[in-house]
């Protein structure tokens, strides 16, 4: 079995300021981890992504992530937001060998004021 | 490469009418899933497929058919919608390859059942 959780479905930042969303994640097997944004109307993207390897990962838009397997872990963070980075924020697990089911949290709405 | 598409882009129905919400992809991706995002619930897995021919049921499948009798095409059938499955429906692509493979996701159908 595996889960996901976001802790605080919205976050508001000034701009300029840091931007930390939280992920913590149950998985049975090695996950492997993604963080997608989705703008309002459209689709998601993804932003960044764990499999194994080196575990603070970078990804698009100045966004990077650290996997802590020990915290079960997968914070999301961009050490000064933009007004561009207002969107929701999913964190998802491929927690099954096979890689078939991919579970989301319920999402992240991040708000920069100015 | 048009990607993930979707259609209809917005849908409202009737108690009971039946549907199929289309989605094709131009990647040759093997891997092919359905999604629907309700509010605060992130996105839950209803169908995936990984090749013409194979379907199978993911995490909320009830009320949902699909079939995959292509590569590009992967349909969702309601037979007979109800209220609860007002949401808004996500198509996705990947590669087979390994779990870490990235999902590429459709623009959305929204869908009304009155």
């Amino acid at each position: 079995a595996q889960s996901v959780t976001q802790l605080g479905s919205h976050v508001s930042v000034s701009e300029g300021a840091l931007v930390l969303l939280r992920c913590n994640y149950s998985s049975s097997v090695p996950p492997y981890l993604f963080w997608y944004v989705q703008y309002p109307n459209q689709g998601l993207q993804l932003l960044l992504k764990y499999t194994t390897g080196a575990t603070l990962v970078k990804g698009i838009n100045g966004f990077e992530a650290e996997f802590k397997k020990s915290e079960t872990s997968f914070h999301l963070t961009k050490p000064s937001a933009h007004m561009s980075d207002a969107a929701e924020y999913f964190c998802a697990v491929s927690g099954d060998n096979a890689g078939n089911m991919l579970t989301f949290g319920g999402g992240t709405r991040l708000m920069v004021k100015p | 490469n048009a990607g993930v598409t979707q259609t209809p882009k917005f849908q409202v129905l009737k108690t009971g009418q039946s549907m199929t919400l289309q989605c094709a992809q131009d990647m040759n991706h093997e891997y092919m899933s359905w999604y629907r995002q309700d509010p605060g619930m992130g996105l839950r897995l209803i169908h995936y497929s990984v090749g013409a021919g194979i379907t199978d049921q993911g995490e909320v499948p009830n009320g949902y058919n699909v079939s995959r009798s292509t590569t590009e095409d992967f349909p969702l059938r309601l037979l007979s919608a109800a209220p609860s499955q007002t949401s808004v429906y996500f198509c996705a692509s990947r590669l087979a390859g390994t779990r870490g493979e990235t999902q590429y996701f459709g623009p959305g159908t929204r869908l009304l059942v009155l």
